[in-house]
């Protein structure tokens, strides 16, 4: 069964603090390892998908990075407005359109 | 904005109740999905519609009935439902057939079950 562990469950950053969130999977046949934002009371907000070992995509603060075992989602000197839950998922090569996520990282960045 | 927008954003309702959350797509996706996200809990599947074709239920009970009467629209009717299914629905679409396709997610529907 596919399983993806986010750590750590939650994070609370100094503005300007660089630091790292974990995406760990089991997944059968990655087709896609996807990053999403999510602030409360709202739906993700997708950020970057990964392909394949190796490839890196950057947004702003944020660099996204794959291996075959895990994600990285670093974040360079953040602000305050980069707080939010951030969601993890990877897509199989099983079911159909199925994504199975992780259960998220609450990061909080203080000015 | 995401391009998927979703009715009601809020509902409180009792277990002998019926009702139906609405889901719209302006994307121009062929595929549309049910989430459920409990607090604490990761996001689950529920439901996958493609060319509006149900192609997965992941176990869910009866009580949530789906329809998809084309490929922009998206319900999800309830009744009879329980406390425990309290929780934030989230509906997405994407569009297969375009190598691994993202899913972009609405707002959601926040559901209290008294």
């Amino acid at each position: 069964e596919d399983q993806v562990t986010q750590s750590p469950e939650a994070l609370r950053l100094q503005e300007g603090e660089s630091s790292s969130l974990n995406c760990s999977y089991t997944v059968s046949g990655l087709r896609g390892l996807f990053w999403y934002r999510q602030d409360p009371g709202k739906g993700p907000e997708f950020l970057f998908t990964l392909y394949s070992a190796g490839e890196e995509k950057e947004k702003e603060r944020l660099k996204a990075t794959l291996t075959k075992k895990e994600s990285f989602l670093h974040i360079t000197a953040p602000k305050p407005e980069d707080s939010a839950t951030y969601l993890c998922a990877a897509k199989g090569g099983t079911s159909y359109g199925k994504l199975t996520f992780g259960q998220g990282t609450i990061l909080t960045v203080h000015p | 904005e995401t391009g998927v927008t979703q009715t009601p954003r809020h509902l409180v309702m009792g277990m002998t109740n019926k009702k139906s959350l609405k889901c719209e797509q302006h994307l121009g996706h062929n595929a549309m999905y049910w989430y459920k996200q409990s607090a604490k809990k990761p996001l689950e599947l529920m439901f996958v519609y493609s060319l509006e074709e149900r192609v997965e239920n992941n176990s869910v009970p009866s009580r949530f009935s789906p329809e998809c009467p084309n490929s922009s629209h998206l319900f999800l009717h309830l009744h009879t439902l329980q406390p425990e299914d309290s929780a934030l629905y989230l509906c997405a679409s994407s569009q297969p057939g375009q190598g691994v396709e993202t899913q972009y997610f609405g707002p959601g529907t926040r559901l209290l079950v008294l």
